[in-house]
């Protein structure tokens, strides 16, 4: 158990909906990463929070926003949902230090079906 | 342009034998760099890393290593064993604390 929660486990939405996938960190940590993993492919970095301030955007659809609230859990919101947009999403945390060192610690992930 | 580069989809060894994950990478900012394994139907877990100032890290069975000249990684596990069946993720570190993964690598040992 990696102390990363992240709800719901499964999600099966039609096109067009829009939904909220919410992850609550690891005690103490304050950074949040979204990842997207669609079938066969790698983990796309998508969004990163650290104490509730926005610190760096990857490939993240504008259809898609991210937010952290005070008590450092965040949500990930998808909007006007397409068929490819079913995919794992993962949220992972970090006790992020200095010097690159950021071992970011996984939750189960949110599987995500747009039919 | 993909930073990370796993060219390896799969890898199929047998047990008790050497596995040899490779990872290359482009950034010369870059300054750590982590495996990680993923189960299906799980979350990636941590399982090693090092720093841009070493070129080799051992734990157990599992060792890293880090050419920085030719900005490739390795990842040896040895014996390997049909539990570490998985998919295996490179990942590497800005000072930033931006984490930029690789494709993964699926690797297959069988009894």
């Amino acid at each position: 158990d990696s102390g990363v929660t992240q709800t719901p486990k499964h999600l099966i939405t039609a096109t067009g909906q829009r939904v909220t996938l919410r992850c609550s960190p690891r005690s103490g940590d304050l950074s949040v990463y979204w990842y997207q993993q669609s079938l066969d492919q790698g983990l796309q970095f998508l969004i990163h929070y650290y104490n509730g301030e926005e610190r760096a955007k990857g490939n993240i659809l504008e259809r898609f926003s991210a937010q952290q609230f005070p008590d450092l859990h965040s949500e990930l919101n998808l909007s006007s949902l397409e068929l490819g947009d079913s995919a794992l999403y993962f949220c992972a945390s970090s006790g992020w230090t200095s010097g690159g060192v950021n071992t970011q610690y996984f939750g189960p992930g949110t599987r995500l079906t747009v039919l | 342009d993909q930073q990370v580069k796993q060219n390896s989809p799969s890898l199929s060894v047998q047990e008790g034998r050497i596995s040899i994950l490779n990872c290359d990478y482009t950034n010369s900012m870059f300054d750590y760099f982590l495996w990680y394994k993923k189960y299906p139907a799980e979350g990636p877990t941590f399982l090693i890393s090092i720093s841009s100032i070493k070129d080799k890290n051992e734990d157990g069975r599992f060792t890293v290593f880090l050419n920085k000249s030719a900005k490739h990684l390795s990842l040896h596990i040895v014996p390997s064993q049909p539990g570490d069946s998985a998919v295996y993720f490179c990942a590497a570190n800005t000072n930033a604390g931006k984490s930029t993964f690789g494709d993964g690598t699926t690797l297959t040992v069988k009894p």
